[in-house]
């Protein structure tokens, strides 16, 4: 079974400049989720979607930060502009949905640093 | 309000020495679920346990075995004859249900090191 693809691995760009990460989860995964691993720290949940509704962005830098999940499947996040703090691992992650919560299933991770 | 809580922010053992990481949570719910993750040098978290509130009872996997106790919020982890491949960041993690889906949060994570 494939597990959850992100890209792209790296990404360098410069303060104000724009970026995106893709992500497609374990097939059959109703629930994804994009965190923000700063260095040192534990994830931090951005945005939880399922299907392709949002179910938690409280945390999401909304004047900067978007998330789509267009069809339910892949997902894309975007930084637009970036700032030097948004230097960090972008982890995303998928589970299943329903009444019970299940674990998650985590990509490789896309690391971003901001110049 | 959620919260984990993980004391300990590195350990370092000896090759085969028994060795346990604290997980102190915080919830309301009286249903949830907690969960322990591994994350290598490599970079990728790695599901190991989960288990839900209604179930305090210890579980064993090979060298790795998980203690929930409700009544001193923790679910503490303990790798038995430590490993140099056990060497990570392990993160214990929190999820409750709210507005019909489940909240999670990381704790802070305790990096291990084992020495050979």
């Amino acid at each position: 079974e494939a597990g959850v693809a992100q890209s792209p691995r790296y990404k360098i760009i410069e303060k104000r400049q724009s970026v995106a990460f893709w992500c497609n989860p374990i097939s059959g995964h109703a629930t994804l989720y994009w965190y923000q691993q700063i260095l040192g720290q534990g994830p931090k949940l951005l945005i939880q979607f399922q299907n392709n509704g949002v179910v938690d962005d409280s945390q999401l830098p909304k004047d900067r930060f978007s998330a789509e999940r267009l069809k339910g499947v892949d997902s894309t996040l975007k930084i637009q502009p970036a700032k030097l703090e948004d230097s960090a691992v972008y982890l995303c992650a998928s589970s299943l949905a329903g009444v019970l919560s299940y674990e998650q299933y985590f990509g490789p991770g896309t690391r971003l640093t901001v110049t | 309000a959620q919260k984990v809580t993980q004391a300990q922010t590195e350990i370092s053992v000896v090759e085969k020495e028994d060795v346990t990481l604290d997980c102190v949570y915080e919830t309301r719910d009286t249903t949830y679920y907690l969960f322990w993750y591994k994350q290598p040098p490599s970079g990728e978290l790695v599901f190991l346990i989960r288990r839900n509130s209604f179930d305090e009872q210890n579980e064993i996997s090979g060298r790795y075995s998980w203690n929930f106790q409700k009544s001193t919020s923790s679910f503490n982890f303990t790798i038995t004859a430590s490993q140099v491949v056990d060497s990570a960041v392990y993160f214990c993690a929190l999820s409750e249900a709210a507005s019909g889906t489940y909240k999670y949060i990381f704790g802070t994570g305790t990096r291990l090191k084992v020495l050979a």
